[in-house]
């Protein structure tokens, strides 16, 4: 079946610098790839998106990494501010259109 | 441009009872997705509506129904209700064009069941 997994659930960094999240998934059909974040008390916020013919894609201070060969995915996040603080989710998209979601990673952002 | 909106925000049931949970997508969008997510998980898909039928459906108990009316906006029902069904319930639309993956999230309501 598939699964979404991240490797670290908490993530600490000092304000200004990069951060890195990391996801590995498991359906190697999966096609479309997409980072939200979550803030306390909120519903999953849209960052970026990949699809599955793409390596790499940037957004403002946030760019996403694709490697199909080992089925991994990671955020970049530059200059990162203490609005930045907030559960990361990776998600895959299988078949029609629905979501599979990891656990999270939780990002702290130290003034 | 309104974004996805669910009410209540906060709901208190008791055991065996029925919820009735809405949602209301995003200008333009014409499928509507239901998740379920427990305290420190990511959301688990419960089902998704397209033109008012069901199109998908996650690993949930037929408890858990929905409905779409013809402006889109949706309903998801929950019977006899457990203390596990205690969740943020989440709604996302999406355009329902191969294009239109993206789906985006309203705030959730508060579901807790004692």
């Amino acid at each position: 079946g598939e699964s979404v997994g991240l490797h670290l659930p908490t993530l600490s960094v000092q304000e200004g610098d990069n951060s890195i999240i990391n996801c590995a998934y498991s359906n190697s059909a999966s096609d479309y790839f997409i980072w939200y974040k979550q803030e306390s008390g909120k519903g999953p916020q849209f960052i970026i998106d990949i699809r599955s013919n793409m390596d790499k894609r940037q957004g403002q201070r946030v760019t996403v990494l694709l490697n199909k060969t080992v089925k991994h995915l990671s955020l970049q996040i530059a200059a990162t501010q203490p609005g930045d603080s907030a559960v990361y989710f990776c998600a895959e998209i299988s078949g029609a259109n629905n979501l599979f979601f990891g656990t999270g990673t939780r990002l702290t952002v130290i003034p | 441009d309104a974004g996805v909106t669910q009410s209540p925000t906060h709901l208190i049931k008791t055991r065996g009872q029925q919820v009735t949970l809405r949602c209301s997508p995003k200008s333009g969008h014409d499928t509507v997705s239901w998740y379920q997510q427990a305290l420190g998980q990511g959301p688990q898909f419960i089902f998704q509506y397209y033109e008012e039928e069901e199109r998908q459906r996650g690993n949930f108990p037929d408890r858990f129904s929905g409905h779409q009316f013809p402006n889109y906006s949706s309903e998801l029902n929950v019977n006899a209700l457990l203390l596990g069904d205690s969740a943020l319930y989440l709604c996302a639309s999406s355009d329902g064009t191969a294009n239109g993956d993206t789906q985006y999230f309203g705030p959730g309501t508060r579901l807790t069941v004692l």
